[in-house]
This record gives structure tokens, sequence and C-alpha cells, in this order.
């Protein structure tokens, strides 16, 4: 079955540094691959996601992400963090033809003034 | 509405009691989602729906949970005689399309389950 692991628990970064968040999945062939944030008592919003094609996606917030196939991973990135990125952060795969998708285990970014 | 709406917010059931829990999709939306989220973990699977039908409910922990989705639309998480382990938040989420795995998300806020 498929996996994906967040290896960071909490990061911490402060305001105006560069921020790379790392996800590693666990499936044979290339699955669809999504980044979500969720703020306290929001639900998950959609940064970014990757299907195929250019391996660098752009999404919302400023943030991108980078598949490396031969590595297993689709860290996520932003070069500039501001205040209000702080927040949860998860990422997750979906086997092209299946519905559900499976989620990591999530990295909460601390951001320091 | 503007996105998808889930009710209650809280709850707090006593250990045994039964709980309903309500997800209201985006107008439109063809699937919709019911995830678990315990404390600290990533949301996980519990069941899909398409239109009113339950095509996957591989995710249900057991016999206790039930969701139903009877006119394509509204839909109910029920879970029976809960237990402590069950406390956890409840993302619904819906999709417009059926198929398009690839297609964005859209979740509601949750509901926050406190068994005591």
């Amino acid at each position: 079955a498929q996996s994906v692991t967040q290896p960071d628990i909490h990061i911490t970064v402060s305001e105006g540094a560069s921020l790379e968040l790392r996800c590693n999945y666990s499936y044979g062939a290339t699955p669809y691959l999504f980044w979500y944030v969720q703020s306290p008592g929001q639900g998950l919003q959609l940064l970014l996601k990757y299907f195929s094609g250019d391996t660098l996606v752009q999404g919302i917030k400023g943030f991108e992400a980078e598949f490396k196939r031969s590595q297993s991973s689709f860290n996520l990135r932003k070069p500039s963090v501001h205040w209000s990125d702080a927040a949860e952060y998860f990422c997750a795969v979906a086997i092209p033809g299946f519905q559900k998708l499976v989620f990591g285990t999530g990295t909460r970014l601390l951001v320091s003034p | 509405g503007a996105g998808v709406s889930q009710s209650p917010r809280y709850k707090v059931a006593k250990r045994g009691q039964d709980v309903a829990l309500r997800c209201d999709p985006i107008s439109g939306h063809v699937s919709l989602f019911w995830y678990q989220q315990a404390l600290g973990q990533g949301p996980e699977f519990l069941t899909y729906f398409q239109n009113e039908a339950q095509l996957d409910k591989s995710g249900l922990p057991s016999d206790r949970f039930f969701a139903e989705r009877p006119e394509g639309s509204v839909s109910t998480l029920k879970i029976q005689r809960t237990q402590q382990e069950d406390s956890a938040v409840y993302l619904c989420a819906s999709r417009y399309s059926q198929g398009a795995t690839n297609e964005k998300l859209f979740f509601g806020s949750g509901t926050q389950l406190s068994v005591l």
C-alpha cells in the first residue's frame, strides 16, 4: 500500500527566511501528489498538485514544490516565509484511478519574528 | 453554499452514546468523502460516495461506523456506541466530478468529536 512520510514534525523558520518541507512517498509508479495547508479550526486548503509534466509546480501563496522521481520526493518550498504561513502542512498522494487521498502525518510550521 | 459545511462543529459524547455528524457538500458536487483526523495525525480515509452510491467504505474502522447519502447531496456519518478511540476530527470533502482523482477536493472545517 502507498504511504507518505513527512520526517519533520515541527519546523521553526524566521520571518523572511526560506522554507523547505520534506515529503517522501512509497509507491511503485508515480502517483498524483498534493500539498495541503491546515490552519487552526480551518479545513484543508490545497496549495498545489502534481500529475505529470514539469516537475516544478507553482501553487498559491508563493509556494512551489519539486517532484524528484529518483528520490520519491515532493518537497515544498517558499523563498520568503510570512508570519501568516504558520500552520500545519500535509503532503498527500493519490493513485490514478483510485479515489482516496493518503496523507502524511503533517509538519507544523512555526514562524518566529 | 459557498463551501463544505459540517455540523456540529463540536460534539461531546459519553462513551456508549450514538452520534450523527452532518456534511453539506458544495451544491452540485458528485463526489463526497469522509476522513478521520486523530490528534497529531494526518487525515485518514473513511469512505467515498459518488452521488448516493457508497463506492468505497474500506476505511471505516468498525461496524459501529455507518455513512449514508440518500439523495446524493447531504451526508451523515453515524457512530454507534462511541468509544474513546473514536475521539477525532471528522472531515468531509467534496469534488465536482466523479472520476477525476486529480481534481481539487474542497474540505469542510470538520466536526471535533470528544468521547468521555
